[in-house]
């Protein structure tokens, strides 16, 4: 089993929707646990990280990690056009593991 | 402008031709990481540092060498680049000692023929 699954997509929702976005892990000694936007062309960009289990808001954005199940969420509200981007989970314990990354599609 | 940059940002080279790509950040940040970025094999660290004259290997060294003689600057250096290390370069930093806040540059494009 990776350590990071996350699933490529793409995944297309229409705009004002709610996306939910997932990661799973096997290494239980991770706790930070983070979420990065990366638009085409552009470099990673942090939108939020959380320490062990729980939920963290910032705006529209809400992210959610359930240590038991292995199992992080991003969830967008009122998803925009551009919030069309390829969204990474990354987690860390010693060393840092990114996902390979999904693929959103915001339609107008 | 708080920023990352990498130059170059696109590079065409040959096997076995010795290249560096120069990474700087003005934020003052501690710590300092590259990574490659390929299709299916998503974000991988390769080098990453703490603080100057402090490196330690990511996931993926084999084939590059790093220094930090500068708080601001880390680059990545091939010594005889090979076609399999074609692919996206990020060169990433971030206040304190951990990987967390990282804020990436622009990414370099490397294709080795």
């Amino acid at each position: 089993q990776k350590e990071v699954e996350q699933d490529p997509g793409p995944l297309s929702v229409p705009e004002g929707a709610i996306v939910s976005l997932n990661c799973t892990y096997s290494n239980s000694a991770f706790q930070y646990f983070m979420w990065y936007r990366q638009y085409s062309r552009k470099g990673p960009e942090l939108l939020m990280y959380t320490y062990s289990s729980g939920n963290k808001e910032d705006g529209r954005f809400t992210a959610q990690v359930d240590k038991s199940s292995k199992y992080i969420s991003l969830f967008i509200r009122d998803s925009q056009p551009s919030d069309s981007a390829t969204y990474l989970c990354a987690m860390m314990d010693d060393k840092i593991i990114f996902g390979k990354g999904t693929r959103l599609h915001i339609l107008p | 402008e708080a920023q990352v940059t990498q130059n170059p940002r696109y590079l065409i080279t040959v096997t076995g031709k010795k290249l560096t790509v120069t990474c700087s950040q003005n934020m003052n940040h501690e710590y300092m990481s590259w990574y490659r970025q390929d299709p299916g094999l998503g974000l991988r660290q390769i080098y990453y540092s703490m603080n100057v004259e402090v490196t330690d290997k990511g996931d993926v060294p084999e084939g590059y060498k790093v220094s930090r003689k500068e708080k601001r600057n880390f680059p990545l250096i091939l010594e005889s680049p090979s076609p399999n290390q074609t692919s996206l370069y990020f060169c990433a930093s971030s206040p304190g000692h951990r990987m967390l806040e990282q804020y990436f540059g622009p990414g370099t494009r490397l294709t080795v023929t």
